[in-house]
């Protein structure tokens, strides 16, 4: 089956700088990489997508890269700011499935 | 508004009680998920239902017991449970298959005395 890893689990950046967190995964069928935003006392949301046939897909300050011969995608906030403090999960899935996989979550802590 | 309203948002019971925890999704959607989300633990899939119909159950224990009455409601049934059955249960939904983005409900927390 398909097995993510996320990193790190940890993220603690300054107001106004950059966060990276990066995702492998194994299953080379999966064709759809989620990221959730998850805060206190609610549930994940959607935060942005890509599917397999695209390499980038930016929304303002949230862009998720994805490189299928290394089986990597990553989430990239910009000009962080404190309400971008929460806990981001990816996920990867593949199309004859119900049942995503998802990372462990990093807990990403912006100072102001 | 996420559109997957959960009830109650928080449940407090003892081991030998009975107790249900509701689901329902103002979205479309046809399939519905229940997650268990533990501290220090990714997100564990439970239960998932297609049109009604249960396609996954990923081992669960019989003391969980999930009812879907139709595409929008889903349920689950909680009978003698552990201490170790304390977290956060989520539920969401999604249009169709896999490679769909999935919608969750705010979750019911789940304490066992």
């Amino acid at each position: 089956g398909e097995n993510v890893e996320q990193h790190p689990s940890t993220l603690s950046v300054q107001e106004g700088d950059s966060a990276v967190i990066k995702c492998t995964y194994s299953d080379s069928a999966s064709n759809y990489f989620p990221w959730y935003k998850q805060e206190l006392g609610k549930g994940p949301q959607l935060i942005i997508d890509i599917r397999s046939n695209v390499g980038e897909k930016k929304d303002q300050r949230i862009a998720v890269t994805l490189n299928k011969t290394a089986k990597h995608f990553s989430l990239h906030i910009t000009e962080t700011q404190p309400e971008d403090s929460a806990v981001y999960f990816c996920a990867a899935s593949s199309g004859g499935s119900y049942i995503p996989t998802f990372g462990r979550g990093t807990s990403l802590i912006v100072h102001p | 508004e996420t559109g997957v309203t959960q009830t109650p948002r928080h449940l407090v019971m003892g081991m030998t009680n009975k107790k249900s925890l509701k689901c329902e999704q103002h979205l479309g959607h046809n399939a519905m998920y229940w997650y268990k989300q533990s501290a220090k633990k990714p997100l564990e899939l439970m239960f998932v239902y297609n049109f009604k119909e249960q396609t996954e159950n990923n081992s669960v224990p019989s003391r969980f017991s999930p009812e879907c009455p139709n595409s929008s409601h889903l349920f689950l049934h909680l009978h003698t449970l552990q201490p170790e059955d304390s977290a956060l249960y989520l539920c969401a939904s999604s249009l169709g298959a896999g490679n769909q983005p999935q919608h969750f409900g705010d979750g019911t927390r789940l304490s066992i005395l």
